[in-house]
């Protein structure tokens, strides 16, 4: 069984497009993760959110927007998407007080 | 602010041979560590983590890595590389507090093995 699970794995889109990426984690972990790897595969946080409430908003352009329906998802929406948002994008969960996080397999988004 | 720093890009190391990736770190107390590796086109895996107690942590494949306060520094080691130790290795720092802050990730440090 997968821990933390995304889709798709690839996204090649186009300018001006708006996409979705999906995460799942089935560890009943309290807290959900973004994080974006550029192409020199440095790690930045976007979003956490804690039980469905966000926690963190890193300064991130308002064309992303994430969105949890319950504890176990969190998806990020990604609107008028811009070339500079070719990124790999790692949604990840930690359980409460813990600290570690377990990472999904990354979505690569590619905008040309 | 915390912050981590990988001083080194890219490491060549012989297959086994030993090795030690560098890792400093700045955070206000006493931190949560963290060694992650990524292998090409893969999510991130844990190797090993320091929440307190004994400095030297063993973590998974054979890797180690000792906690030093007075250097602020997490070093990574391992005795005798393979070739599929070849990957990305990031060390990162966490919150003691155990809050929804996540982990802040050094910039990675690419480890390449010579036949």
């Amino acid at each position: 069984d997968t821990a933390v699970s995304q889709t798709p794995k690839y996204l090649v889109t186009q300018m001006g497009n708006d996409k979705s990426i999906k995460c799942e984690q089935n560890l009943g972990h309290d807290t959900m993760y973004w994080y974006k790897q550029d192409s020199k595969k440095f790690l930045k946080i976007m979003f956490s959110y804690n039980n469905k409430e966000l926690i963190i908003n890193e300064t991130v352009p308002n064309r992303f927007s994430p969105k949890s329906p319950d504890k176990a998802h969190l998806n990020l929406h990604i609107n008028s998407l811009e070339l500079g948002d070719s990124a790999v994008y790692f949604c990840a969960s930690s359980p409460a007080g813990a600290g570690e996080l377990f990472f999904g397999e990354g979505s690569r988004l590619t905008v040309l | 602010a915390q912050s981590v720093t990988q001083p080194d890009i890219h490491i060549t190391v012989s297959e086994g041979a030993s090795l030690e990736l560098r890792c400093n770190y700045s955070y206000g107390a006493t931190p949560y560590l963290f060694w992650y590796v990524q292998s090409p086109g893969q999510g991130l895996q844990l190797l090993l983590k320091y929440f307190s107690g004994d400095t030297l942590v063993q973590g998974i494949k054979g890797f180690e890595a000792e906690f030093k306060r007075s250097q602020s520094s997490f070093n990574l080691r391992k005795p005798s590389v393979h070739w599929s130790d070849a990957a990305e290795y990031f060390c990162a720092v966490g919150d003691s507090g155990g809050g929804a802050d996540g982990l802040t990730f050094g910039k990675g440090t690419h480890l390449i093995i010579q036949p």
